[in-house]
């Protein structure tokens, strides 16, 4: 199963963009990024998602290298609310729903 | 479009215990994942239920079932509960029908085992 690697915590000014990376080296061809948000406890909300081309929606964008083996989510224009714990996700191959949780970039707005 | 919607919110429950948890997927959508997030192990993946039948299960022991009905509702049970049992809960709904699919979480029980 691939796995992701990201940095524990990271700072952003707010109003600045924040790029959050994300590495999965060992992803496999049919395997998804996802990235989804978690504040205070609360359910996970859900941001975005790609297989390997960039893709971009009303919260973030996604990058995805070519050989797809990390990411970067942009945010970009931080507020305060975007506060969170950030995680990288790789859905595991085969049928059905398995998200592998690592541990996620706690990212803190500053005002 | 209603969201997913988890019941209870909050739960205390004393060891050997058993506890019954409740979700509600998004209309329309038939897969139905259950997570438990706790400080130590972060969130990790308890099973799967897509059209009534578990289809993927993670790394937990018997004490931990579901089970999913045919409006897709699905209930989480934890039979003879353990302090470490203490966790949020949370349960995810999609359709189910592709790779690509995009998951939504609920709110999450909160359950404290004393």
């Amino acid at each position: 199963d691939a796995k992701t690697t990201q940095p524990p915590s990271m700072d952003c000014a707010e109003g600045r963009a924040a790029n959050l990376p994300c590495n999965h080296s060992t992803i496999s061809g049919n395997e998804y990024v996802y990235w989804y948000r978690q504040i205070h406890s609360q359910g996970p909300q859900y941001i975005i998602h790609g297989l390997k081309n960039n893709e971009t929606n009303e919260m973030a964008s996604l990058i995805i290298t070519e050989d797809r083996k990390s990411s970067t989510l942009i945010l970009p224009h931080a507020t305060l609310r975007d506060t969170a714990v950030y995680y990288c996700i790789v859905r595991v191959a085969g049928t059905g729903n398995q998200f592998y949780f690592g541990t996620g970039t706690s990212l803190t707005v500053i005002p | 479009k209603a969201g997913v919607t988890q019941t209870p919110r909050y739960l205390i429950k004393t060891r050997g215990q058993q506890v019954t948890l409740s979700c509600s997927p998004i209309s329309g959508h038939r897969s139905v994942s259950w997570y438990q997030q706790t400080p130590g192990q972060g969130l990790q993946f308890l099973f799967e239920y897509f059209s009534e039948t578990q289809r993927n299960k993670g790394n937990f022991p018997g004490r931990f079932s579901g089970r999913q009905f045919s409006n897709s509702r699905s209930e989480m049970n934890v039979s003879t509960l353990e302090l470490g049992d203490s966790a949020l809960y949370l349960c995810a709904s999609s359709s189910g029908r592709a790779l690509g699919d995009t998951q939504y979480f609920g709110p999450g029980t909160r359950l404290t085992v004393l």
